[in-house]
């Protein structure tokens, strides 16, 4: 089944301890984003990456890392989180109209990580 | 940059009626997509319709339809026959076309719910 697998689902922490959120997809695709959803704002683009080592920020990059060292995962790292940070907290992947158009261009999503800081 | 505007923060409608959800965007490109994400209470993010902007036909998937008014930039979502599990937050989304990243840009989204 094409999937896109987020862990965890559900995470409370305190101001100032790193965390991860994992990010897998097995549809090869080559692009990944990370999105942040809040109340009234809908979602916002964290940072993206086009291909294995290639990331670049999107528009709300602050305070967030990540890294792509094999095609299928894409980590939101957080090092120093901070109330501000809490959120809902999106992957998606996608192989499609960006970079090679086509008529089946669908963004994939993970179920969602729902973070809240302390 | 692209902006995404809806309207509508709320809407309600009768169960086995019919909606329209509005949704305007603003971009200067000419080859973009256009999507309808459904938000139900899970929180997963589905995918309801997807528009290509060189197609003038409007698309449509089962009881989902829309409205591609593209001099307008006008991209509105029809539920036809209402169910109550169509009660969800709804996304408008943008993508620009081919030779374009893959990002995808939102409107703050229209809170539908469906009464018995």
């Amino acid at each position: 089944e094409a999937q896109v697998t987020q862990n965890p689902r559900y995470l409370i922490t305190v101001t100032g301890k790193k965390l991860t959120v994992t990010c897998s997809q097995n549809m090869n695709h080559e692009y990944m984003s990370w999105y942040r959803q809040d109340p009234g704002l809908g979602l916002r683009q964290i940072y993206y990456s086009m291909n294995v080592e290639v990331t670049d920020k999107g528009d709300v990059p602050e305070g967030y890392k990540v890294s792509r060292k094999e095609k299928r995962n894409f980590p939101l790292i957080l090092e120093s989180p901070s109330p501000n940070q809490t959120s809902l907290y999106f992957c998606a992947s996608s192989f499609g109209a960006g970079r090679w158009g086509g008529e089946d261009t669908e963004a994939f999503f993970g179920q969602g990580t729902r973070l809240t800081v302390v | 940059a692209q902006t995404v505007t809806q309207s509508q923060p709320e809407m309600s409608v009768q169960e086995a009626e019919t909606v329209t959800l509005s949704c305007t965007y603003d971009t200067s490109e000419n080859n973009y997509y256009l999507f309808w994400y459904k938000q139900p209470p899970s929180r997963q993010m589905i995918l309801v319709i997807r528009q290509e902007a060189y197609k003038q036909q409007n698309a449509t998937e089962n009881r989902f339809s829309v409205n591609f008014q593209k001099a307008a930039k006008s991209f509105s979502l029809k539920i036809s026959d209402s169910q109550l599990g169509d009660t969800a937050m709804y996304f408008c989304a943008f993508m620009k076309g081919q030779g374009g990243s893959e990002k995808l840009v939102f409107g703050k989204g229209t809170k539908l719910t469906v009464n018995p």
